[in-house]
């Protein structure tokens, strides 16, 4: 069963910039989140799909994030424009249903905004 | 408000010894918890789960306890190996709220040879 995938693995740029992330999830998993993971801190939730619908968004800055999950498979997260405080280590999940399933991740895109 | 908490953000142990992380959550609807680990440059992997209507959870050498009254969580991992050396995240969730996880900050392990 090939993982989740994401890319890019790193990404660096100026504040007020703009980024994009990509995710391709496992292969028949409804769910897929989007997590920020701050230096020293655990995945805090941003986004998480059910299928090509958001389930719960209440932790996404939404003047500056967006993500959206075409045709309910891969997905993408935009920041636009970025500050410093958005370095950080962005990780895709997904999982087979939304209730009591372990979530399966990528490798991450480490962000790094100067 | 942090609703899942690891308080001890390093454990050292010795090879063949036991390894205990524990974590403590607030939220009283949390019905499912999940241990993660992290390797370096990884994301987090899925280790072992309990639901709230058990108090343990077993699987090879990892044991997950769960005391509800006390709203705390623990994983023992007898005995501890020097592949076990990562970051550990505990993690919580409630079917009330469409299953969504809170993590800990995570609790370094490192196990000596």
């Amino acid at each position: 069963e090939a993982g989740v995938a994401q890319s890019p693995r790193y990404k660096i740029i100026e504040k007020r910039q703009s980024v994009a992330f990509w995710c391709n999830p496992i292969s028949g998993h409804a769910t897929l989140y989007w997590y920020q993971q701050i230096l020293g801190q655990g995945p805090k939730l941003l986004i998480q799909f059910q299928n090509n619908g958001v389930v719960d968004d209440s932790q996404l800055p939404k003047d500056r994030f967006s993500a959206e999950r075409l045709k309910g498979v891969d997905s993408t997260l935009k920041i636009q424009p970025a500050k410093l405080e958005d370095s950080a280590v962005y990780l895709c999940a997904s999982s087979l249903r939304h209730l009591n399933s372990p979530l399966h991740f990528g490798n991450g895109t480490r962000l790094t905004v100067t | 408000d942090q609703q899942v908490k690891q308080n001890s953000p390093s454990l050292s142990v010795q090879e063949g010894r036991i390894s205990i992380l524990n974590c403590d959550y607030t939220n009283s609807m949390f019905d499912y918890f999940l241990w993660y680990k992290k390797y370096p440059a990884e994301g987090p992997t899925f280790l072992i789960s309990i639901s709230s209507i058990k108090d343990k959870n077993e699987d090879g050498r990892f044991t997950v306890f769960l005391n509800k009254s006390a709203k705390h969580l623990s994983l023992h991992i007898v005995p501890s190996q020097p592949g076990d050396s990562a970051v550990y995240f505990c993690a919580a969730s409630a079917s009330t709220n469409a299953g969504k996880s809170t993590f800990g900050d995570g609790t370094t392990l490192t196990v000596k040879p």
